[in-house]
């Protein structure tokens, strides 16, 4: 079947604009990530959607920053007033969940985001 | 909280070497430990996992971690590494605390094998 979607694949914007970026996960994972991949940073944990509990947003790095998943399925990773530390690679991954854990992550190819 | 520490940002190794990627994690409660690959111009895919049970654990492709309790390390290793091994390796954890916890990763190590 299909797997992780994300949209667009790349985007250039300038300093100061909003964005957004979209994921679309696996059918029926009730989990959904997002990450950034910077250069030399790694994977740095975003926001954390599970089933109708409320978000983990503890990785968020500022207010500019927030995200939504609508109708346990889609979500939008939104950032305003973009600037030039915010370009990275934005990662969307979803997981069929259980308590115990160990369900894989299944990503998708990512979000580039270059901002002038 | 939980952190995760890789402790080489680049391994450069030659073909049929064997190889050791380091990973220590600091955590106040249990986790359980993943090894995730993402080869170039590729998505991330889980390579092993460690869940309970054998502190060993094998991929379908050679490399094997082992998980040691007492040093809060999950290192991972190949006897005879390919070209094609050639990516960049991310370790990390998830607390089983109860409930549904987040995955936590540490920065990658590249690694490069030469012919």
């Amino acid at each position: 079947g299909a797997g992780v979607s994300q949209s667009p694949s790349n985007k250039v914007t300038e300093k100061g604009k909003d964005v957004e970026l979209r994921c679309d996960p696996i059918s029926g994972h009730t989990a959904l990530y997002w990450y950034r991949q910077s250069l030399g940073q790694g994977l740095e944990f975003l926001i954390y959607f599970q089933g109708n509990s409320a978000p983990d947003k503890s990785g968020l790095p500022s207010d500019r920053f927030s995200a939504e998943r609508t109708g346990g399925s889609v979500s939008t990773l939104t950032i305003q007033r973009t600037q030039q530390e915010d370009s990275a690679v934005y990662l969307c991954a979803s997981s069929l969940e259980s308590v115990s854990g160990g369900s894989p992550l299944h990503f998708g190819n990512g979000t580039r985001l270059t901002v002038t | 909280a939980q952190s995760v520490t890789q402790l080489d940002s680049q391994v450069p190794v030659f073909e049929e070497a064997p190889v050791e990627l380091r990973c220590n994690y600091s955590s106040s409660v249990s986790v359980y430990l993943f090894w995730y690959v993402q080869y170039p111009n590729q998505g991330l895919q889980l390579l092993l996992k460690y869940l309970s049970g054998s502190t060993l654990v094998e991929s379908i492709n050679g490399f094997e971690a082992e998980f040691n309790k007492s040093q809060t390390s999950f290192h991972l290793r190949k006897p005879s590494v390919h070209i094609s091994d050639t990516a960049e390796y991310f370790c990390a954890v998830r607390p089983h605390r109860g409930g549904y916890n987040k995955l936590i990763f540490g920065a990658g190590t590249r690694l490069a094998v030469h012919p």
